[in-house]
């Protein structure tokens, strides 16, 4: 049961302008959603977090949308630098309870920026 | 500030014998967890520790298990290894909070099982 979708296996940009990865997820329970950068062997690098409490989260070039509603949430990038090339994850958590450390991990997109 | 760190970076075991990961949270940090990368899975959790006490367990077999000193660094111990086992191991370190709090993440250890 995949619990965090990302539909996207794949995304190219033009350098400079805006990368939107997208992420749905099924469990009403989430209620903290990250979204980390992670390159080929390498941990995952975290970017950018956002509590269900809020529906925008700003962070330099890096924003996140949560649309509770709807269960989706989006990163934009402004503007795409060929730095940003790698592959995107996002999670989500639930806050205490059995959940403590768990992150659910989407299966990733992969971001080329062209230079 | 150093950040989360994981020895040893790559491993080659046979089938059939037993490795010890470890993981150094970042300072200040009680909470540690591990998950397992694999291309078919992607990113799976594996168990969280918090003040040397697993707090939750992933679906993975009983071969599977950890342990938290009481310095916050980890051990992950895989025994009777498949080749099924071969992933990228990773742990990541928290402030382990009840709200939601980041997790960083190590570089991983890369275990290949022949």
């Amino acid at each position: 049961d995949q619990q965090v979708k990302q539909n996207s296996p794949s995304l190219s940009v033009q350098e400079g302008r805006i990368s939107i990865l997208n992420c749905d997820y099924t469990n009403s329970m989430f209620d903290y959603f990250l979204w980390y950068k992670k390159y080929p062997a390498e941990g995952p690098t975290f970017l950018i977090s956002i509590s269900s409490i809020k529906d925008k989260n700003e962070d330099g070039r890096f924003t996140v949308f949560l649309n509770k509603s709807a269960k989706h949430l989006s990163l934009h990038i402004v503007p795409s630098q060929p730095g940003d090339s790698a592959v995107y994850f996002c999670a989500a958590s639930v806050a205490g309870g059995t959940s403590y450390g768990k992150l659910t991990f989407g299966q990733g997109t992969i971001l080329t920026v062209h230079p | 500030k150093a950040g989360v760190t994981q020895t040893p970076r790559y491993l080659i075991k046979t089938r059939g014998q037993q490795v010890t990961l470890s993981c150094s949270p970042i300072s200040g940090h009680r909470s540690v967890s591990w998950y397992q990368q694999t291309p078919g899975q992607g990113l799976q959790f594996l168990f969280e520790y918090f003040s040397e006490t697993q707090r939750n367990k992933g679906n993975f077999p009983g071969r599977f298990s950890g342990r938290q000193f009481s310095n916050s660094r980890s051990e992950m111990n895989v025994s009777t290894l498949e080749l099924g086992d071969s992933a990228l191991y990773l742990c990541a370190s928290s402030l382990g909070q009840a709200k939601g709090t980041e997790a960083f993440f190590g570089q991983g250890t890369r275990l290949t099982v022949v």
